[in-house]
């Protein structure tokens, strides 16, 4: 069956160092994966999406890259801060628009 | 411009009754998903709803259905309660046929307690 591992547990990393954030996927090939912030008590904020043909996509200070062939995404935020403390979702589409979500790591950016 | 609004934030209800959760999509939006998100969890996605009819659905039981209205709004019904169906029941929508076919706008989703 599909399976989506993000680090469960919370990573903690100092304000101004780059936070990066990893998610693997198993059993299917997704055509794109998005990631997306949730902070308690509210609904998830999609962020970035990168198609399977990109291995890189950037946006400010988020970047997130993509390799099919590790069957993995990686999420890296430069230049933390105190406002990035969230927690950060995966979510590859596979199929037709299936959305799948990971359990999601929880980042705290320390001042 | 209006987000994606839900009704009611927080719902009590009991073993066995039913429960019926309301979506307004932003604007311009034509596509309504719906997700299950347990404490702790990430969201699992429920069903989809796209020119009124499901388009796709995950896997939950029929206890859970849905419908969708002319102006895109949405209901998630839920038969038969159980206490595992207490979490965060979240909608998202998004515009088919465009760019941003799969971002979707999540609303603050509705609190579901079932005692």
């Amino acid at each position: 069956s599909q399976k989506i591992e993000q680090n469960s547990e919370a990573l903690n990393i100092q304000e101004g160092k780059t936070a990066t954030l990893t998610c693997n996927y198993t059993n299917y090939s997704p055509a794109y994966l998005q990631w997306y912030r949730q902070d308690p008590g509210r609904g998830p904020v999609f962020l970035l999406l990168i198609r399977e043909n990109e291995k890189e996509k950037r946006k400010e200070r988020l970047k997130v890259t993509f390799d099919t062939t590790l069957k993995q995404s990686l999420f890296h935020i430069t230049a933390s801060q105190p406002a990035d403390s969230a927690t950060y979702l995966c979510a590859p589409i596979g199929g037709y628009q299936k959305v799948t979500f990971g359990i999601g790591t929880k980042l705290q950016v320390i001042p | 411009d209006a987000g994606v609004t839900q009704s009611p934030t927080h719902l009590i209800k009991t073993r066995g009754q039913q429960v019926t959760l309301r979506c307004s999509p932003k604007s311009g939006h034509d596509t309504v998903s719906w997700y299950q998100q347990a404490l702790g969890q990430g969201p699992q996605f429920i069903f989809q709803y796209y020119e009124e009819e499901e388009r796709q659905r995950g896997n939950f039981p029929d206890r859970f259905s849905g419908h969708q209205f002319p102006n895109y709004s949405s209901e998630l019904n839920v038969n038969a309660l159980l206490l595992g169906d207490s979490a965060l029941y979240l909608c998202a929508s998004s515009l088919v046929g465009t760019s941003g076919l799969y971002e979707q706008y999540f609303g603050p989703g509705t609190r579901l307690t079932v005692t």
